[in-house]
C-alpha cells in the first residue's frame, strides 16, 4: 500500500499562473480533504469531498478548485497563483467513520508563488 | 464553537522530561479526539487518539488525559527523548453533514528535547 501519495513534492510558481496538484490514495476511502499549512497557522481546510462527484469547500476556499471523478483522485487546482498561495499543502483520506476518523496524509506539496 | 485551542505554541525540555501540551474545545458534540506527530519536511501522522467516554489513554510513553466536564484533554510524552522533537497538532472530529466527519486542528506545538 502506498497510502496518500502526492505530486510534485515542490514547485515555483509566478504570480498569474496555474497549476494542478495532484493525490491519489490507494485505501479506497470516501473521504477526502486538501489543506495548507502555514507557520503558527496550523492545518487549514481548504476544500473537502465525501466521495466520488461530492466536494464541498472547508475554510479558506478562495482560489482553488476541486474535482473528484474517481474513488482515488482528488486534485487541487490553483486557478491564478498569487504569492498568497505559497505554503506547504497536504491531502488527506479517511473513511470518516464516527467515533474513529483517522486521516492519512501526503507527504505533502511546498509550493512558492513569487 | 468549531475551534480546538491548543497550548502552548512551542515547548523545550531537556531530555527525560515530560512535556505537557493542552487542548480545549467547546463543541460537546465532538467524538473523537486525535493527536498527531509532524517531523519536519512529512506529513502529519496519527500518534495516539481517545473517545470521550474514557478518561485516559496509554500508549507507550505518550498518554492522552481526558476531562469531558472541563472539555479539556492532554497529551503527556514519558521520558521524552531527542527523537520526539516534533510539531504536535491535537484535534477533534465531529459530524459535518452527508454523511462525513471532519477534523478541526489545534495550531499545533513544537516541541524540542534537549539532549
Amino acid at each position: 500500500n502506498a497510502g496518500v501519495t502526492q505530486t510534485p513534492k515542490f514547485q515555483v510558481l509566478k504570480t498569474g499562473q496555474s497549476m494542478t496538484l495532484q493525490c491519489a490514495q490507494d485505501m479506497n476511502h470516501e473521504y477526502m480533504s486538501w489543506y495548507r499549512q502555514d507557520p503558527g497557522m496550523g492545518l487549514r481546510l481548504i476544500h473537502y469531498s465525501v466521495g466520488a462527484g461530492i466536494t464541498d469547500q472547508g475554510e479558506v476556499p478562495n482560489g482553488y478548485n476541486v474535482s473528484r471523478s474517481t474513488t482515488e483522485d482528488f486534485p487541487l487546482r490553483l486557478l491564478s497563483a498569487a504569492p498568497s498561495q505559497t505554503s506547504v499543502y497536504f491531502c488527506a483520506s479517511s473513511r470518516g467513520r464516527r467515533g474513529e476518523n483517522i486521516q492519512y496524509f501526503g507527504a505533502g506539496t511546498r509550493l512558492s508563488v513569487l | 464553537q468549531q475551534q480546538v485551542k491548543q497550548s502552548p505554541q512551542s515547548l523545550i525540555v531537556q531530555k527525560g522530561g515530560i512535556p505537557i501540551i493542552n487542548c480545549a474545545y467547546e463543541n460537546t458534540a465532538f467524538d473523537y479526539f486525535p493527536w498527531y506527530q509532524q517531523f519536519p519536511g512529512k506529513g502529519p501522522a496519527l500518534l495516539i487518539a481517545i473517545r470521550p467516554d474514557v478518561s485516559e489513554k496509554k500508549e507507550g510513553r505518550f498518554t492522552i488525559s481526558f476531562n469531558k466536564s472541563a472539555k479539556q484533554f492532554s497529551l503527556h510524552i514519558m521520558d521524552s527523548q531527542p527523537g520526539d522533537s516534533a510539531t504536535y497538532f491535537c484535534a477533534a472530529s465531529a459530524y459535518s453533514g452527508a454523511g462525513s466527519y471532519q477534523l478541526t486542528f489545534g495550531k499545533g506545538t513544537k516541541l524540542s528535547v534537549i539532549p
